[in-house]
Protein backbone atom coordinates (compact mmCIF):
# COMPACT_ATOMS: atom_id res chain seq x y z
CA UNK A 1 0.00 0.00 0.00
CA UNK A 2 0.46 3.87 -0.29
CA UNK A 3 1.62 5.59 2.91
CA UNK A 4 3.50 8.97 3.93
CA UNK A 5 4.75 9.56 7.78
CA UNK A 6 4.88 13.33 8.62
CA UNK A 7 4.78 15.00 12.60
CA UNK A 8 1.60 15.59 13.35
CA UNK A 9 2.44 19.07 15.11
CA UNK A 10 5.32 21.37 14.64
CA UNK A 11 5.23 24.94 16.61
CA UNK A 12 7.68 27.71 15.97
CA UNK A 13 8.15 31.72 16.61
CA UNK A 14 7.51 34.57 13.74
CA UNK A 15 10.71 34.79 11.84
CA UNK A 16 12.31 31.53 12.75
CA UNK A 17 12.86 28.45 9.97
CA UNK A 18 10.89 25.71 10.28
CA UNK A 19 11.49 22.06 8.61
CA UNK A 20 8.39 19.27 8.02
CA UNK A 21 9.67 16.12 7.36
CA UNK A 22 7.75 13.39 5.12
CA UNK A 23 8.68 9.54 4.46
CA UNK A 24 6.94 7.97 2.06
CA UNK A 25 6.44 4.08 0.95
CA UNK A 26 4.61 4.23 -2.81
CA UNK A 27 4.86 2.17 -5.54
CA UNK A 28 5.25 3.72 -9.07
CA UNK A 29 6.29 6.72 -6.93
CA UNK A 30 7.23 10.12 -9.54
CA UNK A 31 6.99 12.91 -7.25
CA UNK A 32 6.36 14.54 -3.73
CA UNK A 33 4.28 17.33 -3.24
CA UNK A 34 3.25 19.49 -0.72
CA UNK A 35 -0.19 22.01 0.08
CA UNK A 36 -1.18 23.89 2.48
CA UNK A 37 -4.67 24.01 4.27
CA UNK A 38 -6.00 26.87 6.44
CA UNK A 39 -8.83 25.82 9.07
CA UNK A 40 -12.06 25.22 6.63
CA UNK A 41 -10.22 26.56 3.07
CA UNK A 42 -8.96 24.24 0.28
CA UNK A 43 -5.60 22.80 -0.09
CA UNK A 44 -3.40 24.46 -1.93
CA UNK A 45 -0.51 23.78 -3.92
CA UNK A 46 2.67 25.52 -2.51
CA UNK A 47 5.93 22.99 -3.94
CA UNK A 48 7.26 19.41 -6.10
CA UNK A 49 9.95 17.88 -6.30
CA UNK A 50 10.31 15.04 -9.00
CA UNK A 51 13.86 14.94 -9.12
CA UNK A 52 16.46 14.51 -5.90
CA UNK A 53 17.48 18.04 -4.77
CA UNK A 54 16.16 21.46 -3.55
CA UNK A 55 13.34 23.31 -5.10
CA UNK A 56 12.67 27.09 -3.82
CA UNK A 57 9.77 29.07 -4.29
CA UNK A 58 10.07 32.51 -2.41
CA UNK A 59 10.16 31.83 1.34
CA UNK A 60 9.43 28.08 0.87
CA UNK A 61 11.77 25.76 -0.62
CA UNK A 62 11.36 21.67 -0.62
CA UNK A 63 13.94 19.04 -0.92
CA UNK A 64 13.37 15.48 -2.49
CA UNK A 65 15.71 12.32 -1.55
CA UNK A 66 14.81 9.32 -3.79
CA UNK A 67 16.76 6.89 -2.66
CA UNK A 68 16.07 7.73 1.37
CA UNK A 69 12.04 8.20 0.16
CA UNK A 70 12.62 10.79 2.16
CA UNK A 71 11.54 15.14 1.79
CA UNK A 72 10.94 18.18 3.53
CA UNK A 73 9.49 21.37 3.33
CA UNK A 74 11.54 24.34 4.42
CA UNK A 75 9.76 27.50 5.56
CA UNK A 76 11.94 30.71 6.04
CA UNK A 77 11.12 34.03 8.13
CA UNK A 78 7.80 32.65 9.22
CA UNK A 79 4.82 34.81 9.59
CA UNK A 80 1.62 34.03 11.35
CA UNK A 81 -0.34 33.72 8.43
CA UNK A 82 1.64 30.43 7.85
CA UNK A 83 -0.53 28.81 10.87
CA UNK A 84 -2.45 26.36 8.85
CA UNK A 85 -2.01 22.25 8.15
CA UNK A 86 0.87 21.02 6.00
CA UNK A 87 0.44 18.08 3.80
CA UNK A 88 3.29 15.77 1.69
CA UNK A 89 1.47 13.53 -1.18
CA UNK A 90 3.03 11.24 -3.22
CA UNK A 91 2.00 10.84 -6.73
CA UNK A 92 1.83 7.91 -8.12
CA UNK A 93 0.04 5.84 -10.74
CA UNK A 94 -0.79 6.29 -14.58
CA UNK A 95 -3.49 8.20 -13.15
CA UNK A 96 -1.17 10.62 -11.12
CA UNK A 97 -3.46 10.53 -8.05
CA UNK A 98 -2.05 11.90 -5.08
CA UNK A 99 -1.63 10.23 -1.56
CA UNK A 100 -1.27 12.62 1.60
CA UNK A 101 -0.04 12.08 4.70
CA UNK A 102 -2.34 12.87 7.29
CA UNK A 103 -0.91 16.26 7.98
CA UNK A 104 1.27 18.72 10.06
CA UNK A 105 0.06 21.71 11.92
CA UNK A 106 2.18 24.20 11.84
CA UNK A 107 1.45 26.70 14.98
CA UNK A 108 3.44 30.19 14.56
CA UNK A 109 3.78 32.22 17.67
CA UNK A 110 4.24 35.97 18.31
CA UNK B 1 -10.61 33.28 -13.93
CA UNK B 2 -12.83 30.86 -11.50
CA UNK B 3 -11.63 28.46 -10.03
CA UNK B 4 -12.71 24.90 -8.69
CA UNK B 5 -16.47 25.34 -7.28
CA UNK B 6 -18.65 22.45 -5.54
CA UNK B 7 -22.19 22.86 -3.89
CA UNK B 8 -23.60 22.35 -1.65
CA UNK B 9 -20.61 23.84 0.84
CA UNK B 10 -22.58 21.94 3.32
CA UNK B 11 -25.14 18.86 3.40
CA UNK B 12 -26.80 17.45 6.82
CA UNK B 13 -28.61 14.36 6.15
CA UNK B 14 -30.22 11.55 7.70
CA UNK B 15 -28.31 7.91 7.62
CA UNK B 16 -29.64 5.79 4.70
CA UNK B 17 -30.87 8.65 2.34
CA UNK B 18 -28.92 9.00 -0.89
CA UNK B 19 -26.90 12.57 -1.41
CA UNK B 20 -25.13 14.07 -4.28
CA UNK B 21 -21.70 16.20 -4.59
CA UNK B 22 -21.41 18.47 -7.36
CA UNK B 23 -17.84 19.88 -8.91
CA UNK B 24 -17.60 22.39 -11.27
CA UNK B 25 -13.75 22.41 -12.61
CA UNK B 26 -11.43 24.75 -14.02
CA UNK B 27 -12.17 25.45 -17.72
CA UNK B 28 -10.25 23.73 -19.66
CA UNK B 29 -9.10 21.06 -17.35
CA UNK B 30 -9.26 18.15 -18.18
CA UNK B 31 -8.43 15.58 -14.99
CA UNK B 32 -10.83 15.50 -12.25
CA UNK B 33 -10.06 14.00 -8.94
CA UNK B 34 -12.55 13.63 -5.81
CA UNK B 35 -11.10 12.90 -2.17
CA UNK B 36 -12.28 12.83 0.96
CA UNK B 37 -11.05 14.52 4.00
CA UNK B 38 -11.71 13.00 7.62
CA UNK B 39 -11.57 15.78 10.61
CA UNK B 40 -8.05 15.71 11.49
CA UNK B 41 -7.08 13.52 8.24
CA UNK B 42 -4.80 13.73 5.43
CA UNK B 43 -7.07 13.52 2.38
CA UNK B 44 -8.31 10.53 0.87
CA UNK B 45 -8.42 9.27 -2.74
CA UNK B 46 -12.14 8.67 -4.40
CA UNK B 47 -12.23 8.51 -8.02
CA UNK B 48 -10.15 10.15 -11.31
CA UNK B 49 -11.71 11.14 -14.50
CA UNK B 50 -9.28 12.02 -17.31
CA UNK B 51 -10.74 13.52 -20.31
CA UNK B 52 -13.67 10.79 -22.02
CA UNK B 53 -11.25 7.56 -20.45
CA UNK B 54 -13.26 5.14 -18.49
CA UNK B 55 -12.57 6.48 -14.76
CA UNK B 56 -10.27 5.09 -12.51
CA UNK B 57 -12.70 3.92 -9.30
CA UNK B 58 -10.24 2.39 -7.42
CA UNK B 59 -10.22 4.48 -4.68
CA UNK B 60 -14.35 4.10 -3.81
CA UNK B 61 -14.39 2.99 -0.24
CA UNK B 62 -18.13 0.68 -1.18
CA UNK B 63 -20.33 0.22 -4.10
CA UNK B 64 -22.68 2.70 -2.27
CA UNK B 65 -20.06 5.17 -3.54
CA UNK B 66 -20.42 6.18 -7.30
CA UNK B 67 -19.47 9.41 -9.28
CA UNK B 68 -19.91 10.60 -13.03
CA UNK B 69 -18.91 13.32 -15.08
CA UNK B 70 -20.65 14.82 -18.03
CA UNK B 71 -19.27 16.32 -21.31
CA UNK B 72 -16.00 16.19 -19.71
CA UNK B 73 -16.59 19.19 -17.79
CA UNK B 74 -19.21 19.20 -14.55
CA UNK B 75 -18.80 15.92 -11.80
CA UNK B 76 -21.21 14.74 -9.54
CA UNK B 77 -20.42 12.03 -6.75
CA UNK B 78 -23.43 10.45 -5.68
CA UNK B 79 -23.34 8.39 -1.83
CA UNK B 80 -26.69 6.37 -1.90
CA UNK B 81 -27.49 4.67 1.49
CA UNK B 82 -25.46 7.28 3.70
CA UNK B 83 -24.06 6.11 6.78
CA UNK B 84 -22.60 7.63 10.09
CA UNK B 85 -19.01 7.05 8.87
CA UNK B 86 -19.92 8.90 5.40
CA UNK B 87 -19.36 12.24 7.44
CA UNK B 88 -16.38 13.93 5.91
CA UNK B 89 -15.23 16.93 3.76
CA UNK B 90 -15.40 15.94 0.45
CA UNK B 91 -12.90 17.94 -1.95
CA UNK B 92 -12.87 18.04 -5.63
CA UNK B 93 -9.33 18.98 -7.55
CA UNK B 94 -8.52 19.89 -11.35
CA UNK B 95 -5.89 19.51 -12.96
CA UNK B 96 -4.71 20.74 -16.72
CA UNK B 97 -3.70 17.22 -17.81
CA UNK B 98 -3.06 13.91 -16.12
CA UNK B 99 0.56 14.78 -16.38
CA UNK B 100 0.41 18.21 -14.56
CA UNK B 101 1.68 17.87 -11.10
CA UNK B 102 -0.28 20.77 -9.53
CA UNK B 103 -3.52 19.77 -8.39
CA UNK B 104 -6.50 22.80 -7.82
CA UNK B 105 -8.80 22.08 -5.43
CA UNK B 106 -12.19 23.58 -4.64
CA UNK B 107 -13.52 24.78 -1.03
CA UNK B 108 -15.07 21.00 -0.37
CA UNK B 109 -18.54 20.17 0.55
CA UNK B 110 -18.88 19.17 4.12
CA UNK B 111 -21.39 16.09 4.77
CA UNK B 112 -22.92 15.44 7.92
CA UNK B 113 -24.79 12.02 8.08
CA UNK B 114 -27.06 11.76 11.01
Amino acid sequence: GQSLEQPSEVTAVEGAIVQINCTYQTSGFYGLSWYQQHDGGAPTFLSYNALDGLEETGRFSSFLSRSDSYGYLLLQELQMKDSASYFCAAGSGSARQLTFGSGTQLTVLP
Amino acid sequence: GAGVSQSPSNKVTEKGKDVELRCDPISGHTALYWYRQSLGQGLEFLIYFQGNSAPDKSGLPSDRFSAERTGGSVSTLTIQRTQQEDSAVYLCASSLRRTQETQYFGPGTRLLVL
